[in-house]
């Protein structure tokens, strides 16, 4: 069965530290990618997405993540968190084959705790 | 434009007790979903919608019924809750190939006592 992994369930930073978040998926065909976040008491917003083309792709907020195939990863990274970064990340993949429907396999979620 | 909306935004149930969360979008999208979100698990669907008059089975249907009203309206139901539904509950949209992201409601959170 395809699925969605995120390495880290619970990572704490200082402001100012970089952030990266690793995330796999398990499918050998076809798929979008996204990172989505959950602000505390907030509904799911997305930070960045991935079609095709490049595989650097940069989101809101000087979030980016990197596409890579050949490792079926997408990490999400950023040069220096914020104290407003803390929320919850997840990584998602939809699936195209016969009868797609845009259905999203999120991962686990990582919760980013930032300290001032 | 208000997007995607839920109602209630909280319940708490008994045991035994049923209700219907509600979900409402005026994005006029075809497909739509419903989630429940449990710590260290993610988001996992319940049901989808890929277009008005048609249901499927998600990941974790068993316990949840849904209707797909018309285009705008998709609620899902809980007949006999159980404290194992205890969680939050998200709707979402799909406007397709063109779009391809997921649009999601403020969530349901859901106590079965």
């Amino acid at each position: 069965a395809q699925s969605v992994s995120q390495h880290n369930h619970h990572v704490i930073l200082s402001e100012a530290a970089s952030l990266e978040l690793g995330c796999n998926y398990s499918y050998g065909g076809t798929v979008n990618l996204f990172w989505y976040v959950q602000y505390p008491g907030q509904h799911l917003q997305l930070l960045l997405k991935y079609f095709s083309g490049d595989p650097l792709v940069k989101g809101i907020k000087g979030f980016e993540a990197e596409f890579i195939k050949s490792k079926f990863s997408f990490n999400l990274r950023k040069p220096s968190v914020q104290w407003s970064d803390t929320a919850e990340y997840f990584c998602a993949v939809t699936l195209y084959g016969s009868g797609n429907t845009g259905k999203l396999i999120f991962g686990q979620g990582t919760t980013l705790q930032v300290k001032p | 434009n208000a997007g995607v909306t839920q109602t209630p935004k909280f319940q708490v149930l008994k045991t035994g007790q049923s209700m219907t969360l509600q979900c409402a979008q005026d994005m006029n999208h075809n497909s739509m979903y419903w989630y429940r979100q449990d710590p260290g698990m993610g988001l996992r669907l319940i049901y989808y919608s890929a277009s008005e008059g048609t249901t499927d089975k998600g990941e974790v249907p068993n316990g949840y019924n849904v209707s797909r009203l018309n285009k705008r309206e998709f609620s899902l139901r809980l007949e006999s809750a159980a404290p194992s539904q205890t969680s939050v509950y998200f709707c979402a949209t799909w406007g397709g190939r063109a779009y391809n992201e997921q649009f999601f409601g403020p969530g349901t959170r859901l106590t079965v006592l």
